[in-house]
This record gives structure tokens, C-alpha cells and sequence, in this order.
């Protein structure tokens, strides 16, 4: 199985809402990453998780809370949120081997529309 | 700090022409480099990447890069476009085990 899965596949939420995204793989991978997409755009990383540790914070507001409850699973917990923060949200994953390159799988993405 | 600059947001190549997408990168370590295409409403998927070794790389759906030291250059090709490569491509380069900064992409249109 070399397949990074997300749900839902799209999401509409209003500001006061509180929702989750799922992220799940079954490739044995120890690292596992958040992406946020504006439209033509470059994706963006927000989080990084190496073994179900946050390793990476790339300054990103508390309204977005990240969770890694075991190592094949990755949840993005969205509270408050603001219109700008719609975007495609990506997640990726790989393995963790120091000094090697460590290739990132990416999942289809969640399209996020903050009301 | 690395970096990766793609030349041109978008680019137009007709179908069965060749396709060049250029991408600079910037280092002061040997970088590993990778391309990466999105369809539309789709997450990224890796064509190719370059580690060490052979400077000619080749990926998937018959692109190719070519890793070019002295230019600073990752250049990606496909000797002839199909109407289904239309797509964003990102060069990307890696920062450190597990980060990558991605360049502002290139939108490859395919003309009939």
C-alpha cells in the first residue's frame, strides 16, 4: 500500500465550528507532514511529526492543533477558524532516515471553505 | 539557505513538442532535488528526483531532469508533450531530512 488517504475530501465550515481532518498511511512511515495550499500556490508546510513527535512548527496560529495519535495516523483539529484560512490542505509522509533523502508521499488533499 | 527559482509561471508547448521547465537552485550543501506535478484538485506526486551519482535522472511518464553543477540547474523535459502532462509542476529542494521548500511552480499548457 503506497497511498496517503484524507478525509473528508472537503470540508465547509463557519468561524465558530470546530472540525478535524484525517490523515492516514500504512507505509511504515515515522514521519508525517501537514501542507497548507492557497490556489496557485506552492504548498506551504505547517507541521512535521517524526515519530508521533512534533518536530516542526513552522509558526503556525494555535486555531490550527495538530495530533499524531499513532504512527500511521495524523489529525488536524481546526477551531475558530478565519475566511483566509480556506485553502487545500495537504498531507504527506515518509520515511526517516538521517542524512538520506527522504521521499514525502502526498494524499489527494482536503479543500477547506471557512465561512 | 536553499532555494529554487522556476523561470516562467506558466508555459505553452503544442502537443508532441518538447517540453523544457527550467528550476535554479541554491545551496551551500549538494542539494537533493525533486520535481513534482499536481493535477487539478489533486495532491503532489513526485516525477523524479536527484540524489548523487548520475546527473541524468529519469522519471515517470517520460520526463527526465538533468542536474547541472556548475549552472546551478535542474532542468525538466519530455521529448514530446501529450495533451494529458497539462499540469502545475514544483521543483523542490531539500533543507534537511525532513523538510522541503518547494519553488512557485510552473503551469504546463498543452496546445492541440
Amino acid at each position: 500500500d503506497t497511498e496517503v488517504t484524507q478525509t473528508p475530501k472537503h470540508l465547509v465550515m463557519g468561524m465558530t465550528n470546530k472540525k478535524s481532518l484525517k490523515c492516514e498511511q500504512h507505509m511504515g512511515h515515522r514521519a508525517m507532514y501537514w501542507y497548507k495550499q492557497k490556489a496557485k500556490k506552492p504548498p506551504e508546510l505547517m507541521f512535521v511529526y517524526s515519530y508521533e513527535k512534533l518536530s516542526i512548527n513552522e509558526s503556525v496560529p494555535s486555531r490550527f492543533s495538530p495530533e499524531c495519535p499513532n504512527s500511521s495516523l495524523l489529525n488536524l483539529h481546526l477551531h475558530a477558524l478565519q475566511p483566509e484560512d480556506s485553502a487545500l490542505y495537504l498531507c504527506a509522509s515518509s520515511q526517516v532516515w538521517a542524512g538520506e533523502l527522504n521521499e514525502q508521499f502526498f494524499g489527494p488533499g482536503t479543500r477547506l471553505t471557512v465561512l | 539557505a536553499q532555494s529554487v527559482t522556476q523561470l516562467g509561471s506558466h508555459v505553452s508547448v503544442s502537443e508532441g513538442a518538447l517540453v523544457l521547465l527550467r528550476c535554479n537552485y541554491s545551496s551551500s550543501v549538494p542539494p537533493y532535488l525533486f520535481w513534482y506535478v499536481q493535477y487539478p484538485n489533486q495532491g503532489l506526486q513526485l516525477l523524479l528526483k536527484y540524489t548523487t551519482g548520475a546527473t541524468l535522472v529519469k522519471g515517470i511518464n517520460g520526463f527526465e531532469a538533468e542536474f547541472k553543477k556548475s549552472e546551478t540547474s535542474f532542468h525538466l523535459t519530455k521529448p514530446s508533450a501529450h495533451m494529458s502532462d497539462a499540469a502545475e509542476y514544483f521543483c523542490a529542494v531539500s533543507v534537511r531530512d525532513d523538510k522541503i521548500i518547494f519553488g512557485k511552480g510552473t503551469r504546463l499548457h498543452i496546445l492541440p
